[in-house]
């Protein structure tokens, strides 16, 4: 089946740049997604890139993609403490009537103060 | 309205009761579906319904129990949980093809398994 890595860890300082990386395997997907999780809430669609695009940029938030190399990044600018949080990348794909999404590993950002 | 609403947001049960979570949305959405996600876990996908139909169970077992009365109702159905159920269980919606941007969650219902 498909597959969804990040690292799990990244911490910045306040202000500086947060970069988090994923990789995924299925050369079929369609979209790629940035969802942000806070403690004990829901997912938040951040951003989202289709698949024949390479860059995306919305305000602070600047997503690329390298299909070839399967690997999609998050930078965000000038983080901030409201930023800490887990962050999701995720693939999705089409299966007969339904959007099959895959959901990395998640990565935890810590900003420090 | 782009808004997928779930009930109730706490649920804590024992392992003898039954009860109900509820999913709505009124986006015109065709797919509905049910995740589990465990603390600090990516969400697990447990069921899709497509056009009101089960689509996908993904070798859940059958103490959870899926519903889907209308296009804008879903409902999970427990009976006789285990401790190791506790989780947040997050509903989403979508159109039932590969266009269109997203899937939307819901807020999700945190269950607590005694």
């Amino acid at each position: 089946g498909e597959d969804v890595e990040q690292s799990l860890f990244l911490s910045v300082r306040e202000g500086d740049s947060s970069v988090i990386n994923c990789t995924y395997t299925d050369s079929s997907s369609t979209y790629l997604y940035w969802y942000k999780q806070e403690p004990g809430a829901g997912l938040q669609l951040l951003t989202y890139i289709f698949s024949n695009m390479d860059m995306k940029q919305d305000q602070r938030l600047t997503v690329l993609l390298n299909k070839k190399d399967k690997h999609l990044s998050l930078r965000i600018a000038d983080t901030q403490t409201g930023d800490s949080a887990i962050y999701f990348c995720a693939d999705r794909g089409y299966s007969g009537g339904y959007q099959k999404v895959t959901f990395g590993t998640g990565t935890k950002l810590q900003v420090i103060p | 309205d782009t808004e997928v609403t779930q009930t109730p947001k706490h649920l804590v049960m024992g392992m003898t009761n039954k009860k109900s979570l509820k999913c709505e949305q009124h986006m015109g959405h065709r797919a509905m579906y049910w995740y589990k996600q465990k603390a600090k876990k990516p969400p697990e996908l447990m069921f899709v319904y497509s056009y009101e139909k089960l689509s996908i169970n993904e070798s859940v077992p059958s103490r959870f129990s899926p519903e889907c009365p209308n296009s804008s109702l879903l409902n999970l159905h427990l009976h006789a949980l285990q401790p190791e159920d506790s989780a947040l269980y997050l509903c989403a919606s979508s159109q039932p093809r590969d266009s269109g941007n997203e899937q939307f969650f819901g807020p999700g219902t945190r269950l607590t398994v005694l």
